[in-house]
């Protein structure tokens, strides 16, 4: 079966340095994998995807992405952190193996707080 | 393009009651899915609709049903609450014209409280 680990409850930075969000998946064949940001009392906003190619991926705001396949990671990066990204932020895999059913699994989610 | 709309924004219901929420996806978008949130399970996926046919399912109790119209909105109903089906009930839309590698767009979800 398919799932998202999100190691972190919580990760701290100052304003400025740089950030990481981590994820892990486990899906049976190739993974669709997604970030997105949750803002309080709001929906979810897509930030970047993995499909195929480019193992970095760029994304909204500034972030990135990078999968890493023989880890099963794709963590949230960005060089500069800004106290606006202070907010939820989860991962989320689809599998595309023999056992896709298209569920859109995701993480538990990490609170990303920036301090100024 | 509109995003995509839920209605209620807030809901107060007592249990044994029921309830229905509505999704209007993006124009032009034929899936939607619905996601329920709550602090201590996280996100869970409950069903997915693609041109009025249920094309997923969550691992969630009869109670909870949807469907999809024409016009690919969609409604998600919850019968005979518990206090437990307090939580933040998102719709989901997707135009899937890239397959599964689609990425979602979300509404801003129905709060609902269970007294």
């Amino acid at each position: 079966a398919q799932s998202v680990a999100q190691p972190e409850d919580q990760v701290n930075v100052a304003e400025g340095n740089p950030l990481t969000v981590k994820c892990t998946y486990s899906v049976s064949g190739n993974p669709y994998l997604f970030w997105y940001v949750q803002y309080p009392n709001r929906g979810l906003q897509f930030l970047l995807k993995y499909i195929t190619g480019d193992n970095l991926v760029k994304g909204s705001y500034g972030f990135e992405a990078e999968f890493n396949k023989s880890q099963t990671s794709f963590h949230l990066k960005k060089p500069s952190a800004l106290v606006s990204d202070s907010a939820l932020y989860f991962c989320a895999v689809r599998d595309r193996g023999p056992s896709n059913t298209g569920k859109l699994i995701f993480g538990q989610g990490t609170t990303l707080q920036v301090k100024p | 393009k509109a995003g995509v709309t839920q209605t209620p924004r807030y809901l107060i219901k007592t249990r044994g009651q029921q309830v229905t929420l509505s999704c209007s996806p993006i124009s032009g978008h034929r899936s939607v899915s619905w996601y329920q949130q709550t602090p201590g399970q996280g996100l869970q996926f409950l069903f997915e609709y693609f041109s009025e046919t249920q094309r997923n399912k969550g691992n969630f109790p009869g109670r909870f049903s949807g469907r999809q119209f024409s016009n690919s909105r969609s409604e998600m109903n919850v019968s005979t609450l518990e206090l437990g089906d307090s939580a933040l009930y998102l719709c989901a839309s997707s135009s899937f014209s890239g397959g599964w590698g689609d990425e979602q767009f979300f509404g801003p979800g129905t709060r609902l409280t269970v007294l």
